[in-house]
């Protein structure tokens, strides 16, 4: 199991470019998420997918979108790049249930510089 | 609202003794779930530890044990037997109940550094 893979790894925009980073997850899990993190502000939720096809703004969604099309992928794009938006991004996926230990898996993050 | 307080930025420990990690925690959902995660330099998050809001029992798992104290509302790390592997940011977190879909609302970390 390769559990959770993103890509890209690193990136580097220019203001105003769009991107889509991606997120891929192999142990059927319901539920996937987005986070950034920024130097002393830990991991805030950008946006998060319950299950195929559904998605539902977290903290931080201004300047998103998602799409989860597949119960495996859940892609976020940025449409008009912005320095603020320079982070740390991460996927994770879970199993919900609403009781009980839900650990997330995380992916290892891509480092994404808006210059 | 929910909300993740963890107060030290930093801390150092003697390798071989022991560390606590402080995390507070708000909410008002009776059933929550805690959990730490710890992120080396490498950049990944790795899971250590849980405990839900109904367990009669302080959580552990090998050198990692939680102190929940719940009339406090806090959950705080123990790292037995440090070891220099174990300087590393770590993060509290906090699930909500129910409409809460599993969400963790992290703290901000505590940056642990294991003297030799």
């Amino acid at each position: 199991n390769a559990g959770v893979t993103q890509t890209p790894k690193f990136q580097v925009l220019k203001t105003g470019q769009s991107m889509t980073l991606q997120c891929a997850q192999d142990m059927n899990h319901n539920s996937m998420y987005w986070y950034r993190q920024d130097p002393g502000m830990g991991l805030r939720l950008i946006y998060y997918s319950a299950s195929e096809g559904t998605t539902d703004k977290g903290e931080v969604p201004d300047g998103y979108n998602v799409s989860r099309l597949k119960k495996q992928n859940f892609l976020l794009g940025l449409e008009s790049a912005a320095p603020s938006q320079t982070s740390v991004y991460f996927c994770a996926s879970s199993q919900f249930r609403d009781r009980g230990d839900n650990e997330q898996f995380f992916g290892p993050g891509t480092r994404l510089t808006v210059l | 609202a929910q909300k993740i307080t963890q107060t030290q930025p930093g801390m150092f420990v003697q390798e071989k003794e022991a560390v606590t990690l402080d995390c507070t925690y708000d909410t008002s959902d009776p059933s929550y779930g805690l959990f730490w995660y710890k992120q080396p330099s490498s950049g990944e998050m790795i899971f250590l530890i849980y405990q839900g809001s109904y367990d009669q029992q302080n959580a552990t798992e090998g050198r990692y044990s939680l102190n929940f104290q719940k009339a406090r509302k806090s959950a705080n790390l123990v790292i037995s037997a440090s070891q220099l592997g174990d300087s590393a940011m770590y993060f509290c977190a906090m699930r909500g109940g129910g409409g809460s879909q599993g969400n963790l609302i992290f703290g901000k970390g505590t940056k642990l550094s294991v003297k030799p």
